[in-house]
């Protein structure tokens, strides 16, 4: 979907390093999050955002941080990537709160980083 | 905190066979939102179908479709007509209603695999 772009999609980086995920949305949607996927557990919020320079910790925020200084683009940082931090990340986007639920979450097609 | 379990890590059905998913989760909230996502080898994230807890009948997009049990807090899926296509790995996913966003939860994940 060309509505929600990351990069790098792949990233192999040390243990120490500083890494930056980018995330883009071209649908003008209010929300948007970082997940990361791992083998079994499923998805997992790391950080979300409301609106520009509006975020929130998710269920798994430790040596994360984003930053939204504009609508289109949400990034995710680690400040000092570790190797527990190997992982697919997700950005994802949706549009304002309605109670029809049409709410639907679009994804980006996930960043691999490796953290050796 | 809700949470969601998929309780079968893998399955297996015939092509033009019916498969069931099982997804169980917990909540406190009366008001919420239930999703089934599909990710491919591609690991694009793809919504498959959605249900509204208000609603008591369950949601079919084309063959795919649920069996929602509110009290039971059940919500499985069901592919009729299996296709090779449909190989993938199933995320339940679990949305509250009002006052946090879209922010899903998701469930471990089922892999399903597709014999010719």
């Amino acid at each position: 979907d060309a509505g929600i772009t990351q990069s790098p999609r792949h990233k192999v980086t040390e243990t120490g390093t500083p890494v930056t995920l980018r995330c883009h949305q071209t649908e003008n949607h209010r929300y948007m999050y970082w997940y990361r996927q791992d083998p079994g557990h499923g998805l997992r919020l790391i950080h979300y955002s409301y609106g520009v320079k509006d975020t929130d910790k998710g269920e798994v925020s430790d040596g994360y941080s984003v930053s939204r200084s504009k609508t289109e683009d949400f990034l995710l940082t680690l400040e000092s990537a570790t190797s527990s931090q190997t992982s697919v990340y997700f950005c994802a986007s949706s549009n304002v709160l309605a109670r029809s639920g049409a709410n639907v979450l679009t994804f980006g097609a996930g960043s691999r980083l490796t953290v050796l | 905190a809700q949470t969601v379990t998929q309780s079968q890590p893998e399955m297996s059905v015939q092509e033009a066979e019916t498969v069931t998913l099982s997804c169980t989760y917990d909540t406190s909230e009366s008001d919420y939102y239930l999703f089934w996502y599909k990710q491919p080898p591609s690991r694009q994230m793809i919504l498959v179908i959605r249900q509204e807890a208000y609603k008591q009948q369950n949601a079919t997009e084309n063959r795919f479709s649920v069996n929602f049990q509110k009290a039971a807090k059940s919500f499985s899926l069901k592919i009729s007509d299996s296709q090779l296509g449909d190989a993938a790995m199933y995320f339940c996913a679990y949305r509250r209603e009002a006052g946090s966003g879209d922010k899903l939860t998701f469930g471990t994940g089922t892999r399903l695999a597709v014999r010719p």
